[in-house]
């Protein structure tokens, strides 16, 4: 079975300034996706990015990136020139490939952008 | 539509009635899935549709809850004697199923449910 750890319940950024948010997951596979998604208290669950377990090159979406450590099964999010509008929970998640493949969340971080 | 929806938006009942919640997926979209999200978690997977068959059901809690996509298009989660433990925000998403985005699931808003 795969697990998805975010072990920081909150955290806080001035607007402007870089954060990283933490995520670390455990599985045998070797094939897998990994995926940042945003849930503002709209509840809507947006995806921000997604990695690719067989590349190498971490993801990059505007302001979103990630760090991929695959030996280390960590995924974190850096969000750089945080905006007003990025206050939201962040939920990192798994699934292996293929087919009949559901999502594995972690517990979320809420994050606040102050301004 | 543009994007997955939800209905009801909010669901009140009491304990012990039966509840329906409806998805309609992005259109073309052969892979529906449900979650629940129950306050301060992230969401738990409960079933998962390819086309019109029940390809996973392994999270469902109990045999209370049910769903069908008889179409292959809209999904209806069915749950009966509701228990005060139900109330959750009950999540839809969908995804094409196959192609370069074939992985990544969409979802729609949630319809957040109160058993009182």
């Amino acid at each position: 079975a795969q697990t998805v750890t975010q072990s920081q319940p909150e955290m806080s950024v001035q607007e402007a300034e870089t954060v990283t948010l933490s995520c670390t997951y455990d599985t045998s596979e070797n094939n897998y996706y990994l995926f940042w998604y945003k849930q503002p208290p709209s509840r809507q669950m947006i995806l921000v990015i997604r990695q690719e377990a067989y590349k190498q090159q971490n993801a990059t979406e505007n302001r979103f990136s990630v760090n991929f450590q695959k030996a280390a099964k960590s995924f974190s999010l850096k969000i750089s020139d945080s905006q007003l509008g990025d206050t939201a929970m962040y939920f990192c998640a798994f699934r292996l490939t293929g087919a009949n493949s559901k999502l594995t969340f972690g517990k979320g971080i809420t994050l606040s952008v102050r301004p | 539509g543009a994007g997955v929806s939800q209905t009801p938006s909010n669901k009140v009942t009491e304990k012990g009635k039966y509840v329906e919640l409806r998805c309609d997926p992005i259109s073309g979209h052969t892979a529906l899935y449900w979650y629940r999200q129950s306050l301060g978690q992230g969401p738990e997977f409960l079933i998962y549709f390819q086309g019109t068959g029940a390809a996973d059901d392994s999270g469902l809690p109990n045999d209370r809850f049910f769903a069908v996509r008889p179409e292959g298009s809209v999904s209806t989660l069915k749950i009966q004697r509701t228990e005060r433990g139900d109330s959750a925000v009950y999540l839809c998403a969908s995804s094409p199923g196959a192609g370069l985005n074939g992985e990544t699931q969409y979802f729609g808003p949630g319809t957040r449910l109160l058993v009182l």
